[in-house]
C-alpha cells in the first residue's frame, strides 16, 4: 500500500538556523499536506499542496511538491523555539474519499 | 469556535475494561475521524464517518473497537475488553468535506493507558 518516509527522523538546531526536512512516497500522490504536532495537542495543517512543481509558503515555512509526485520538501527560515514539535507529511490514501496516510515525522528541536 | 473537544483527555484503566472515548465535532463539518497515534505505528486512521455514517473501518484494529455516530454533533469510540496494546493517543478530527483535500481540524485527543 501508500506508505510515506519522512527524513530525518529528528534533529537538533540553533534557533536561527534554517530548517529542511522531506518526505518520499513510492507512491504517486496528488496532494501532500503538512502538519506540526506540538507537544500534548494534536496536529494542526501548515500547508497543503495541489499540483506537481508546486511551491508555497506560509510565513517563515515553504513547502514544494516535488515533480515526481513521489515527494515533498518543507523549509523553514531562521528558526525560533516555538518551532520546536513533530512535522508530519500525509497524503490522501487514494485519489478520492477522506481516506489519509500520515508519514511517520520529523521531530525538530530548536536549541536557545 | 470552540473546536473538536475530546473527553476523557487522560484515561487509565486496567485490563479488560470497556473504554469509551467521546467526541464533539466542529458545529457543520460533515466529516468525522477517529486516528490513533503510538510511538511504533505513527498516526493511523481508525475509521471516518460521513454524515454520520461510516465510510471506512478497514482501520479498526479488532472487533473489540467499535465507533458510533448518532447524531453530528457527538461520536464514541468504545474498546471491550480493552488490553495493554490498546494503551495511544486517540485523536478526533472533523472537516467540511467539500473536497477530500479540506483541512482536517484535530482535537486535543485522549491519552489511553491500560495496565
Amino acid at each position: 500500500g501508500q506508505q510515506l518516509n519522512q527524513s530525518p527522523q529528528s534533529m537538533f538546531i540553533q534557533e536561527g538556523e534554517d530548517v529542511s526536512m522531506n518526505c518520499t512516497s513510492s507512491s504517486i500522490f496528488n496532494t501532500w499536506l503538512w502538519y506540526k504536532q506540538d507537544p500534548g495537542e494534536g496536529p494542526v495543517l501548515l500547508i497543503a499542496l495541489y499540483k506537481a512543481g508546486e511551491l508555497t509558503s506560509n510565513g517563515r515555512l515553504t513547502a514544494q511538491f516535488g515533480i515526481t509526485r513521489k515527494d515533498s520538501f518543507l523549509n523553514i527560515s531562521a528558526s525560533i523555539p516555538s518551532d520546536v514539535g513533530i512535522y508530519f507529511c500525509a497524503g490522501p490514501l487514494i485519489n478520492y474519499g477522506q481516506n489519509f496516510v500520515f508519514g511517520p515525522g520529523t521531530r525538530l528541536s530548536v536549541l536557545p | 469556535d470552540a473546536g473538536v473537544i475530546q473527553s476523557p483527555r487522560h484515561e487509565v484503566t486496567e485490563m479488560g475494561q470497556e473504554v469509551t472515548l467521546r467526541c464533539k465535532p466542529i458545529s457543520g463539518h460533515d466529516y468525522l475521524f477517529w486516528y490513533r497515534q503510538t510511538m511504533m505505528r505513527g498516526l493511523e486512521l481508525l475509521i471516518y464517518f460521513n454524515n454520520n455514517v461510516p465510510i471506512d473501518d478497514s482501520g479498526m484494529p479488532e472487533d473489540r473497537f467499535s465507533a458510533k455516530m448518532p447524531n453530528a454533533s457527538f461520536s464514541t469510540l468504545k474498546i471491550q475488553p480493552s488490553e495493554p496494546r490498546d494503551s495511544a493517543v486517540y485523536f478526533c478530527a472533523s472537516s467540511l468535506g467539500r473536497r477530500y483535500t479540506d483541512t482536517q481540524y484535530f482535537g486535543p485527543g485522549t491519552r489511553l493507558t491500560v495496565l
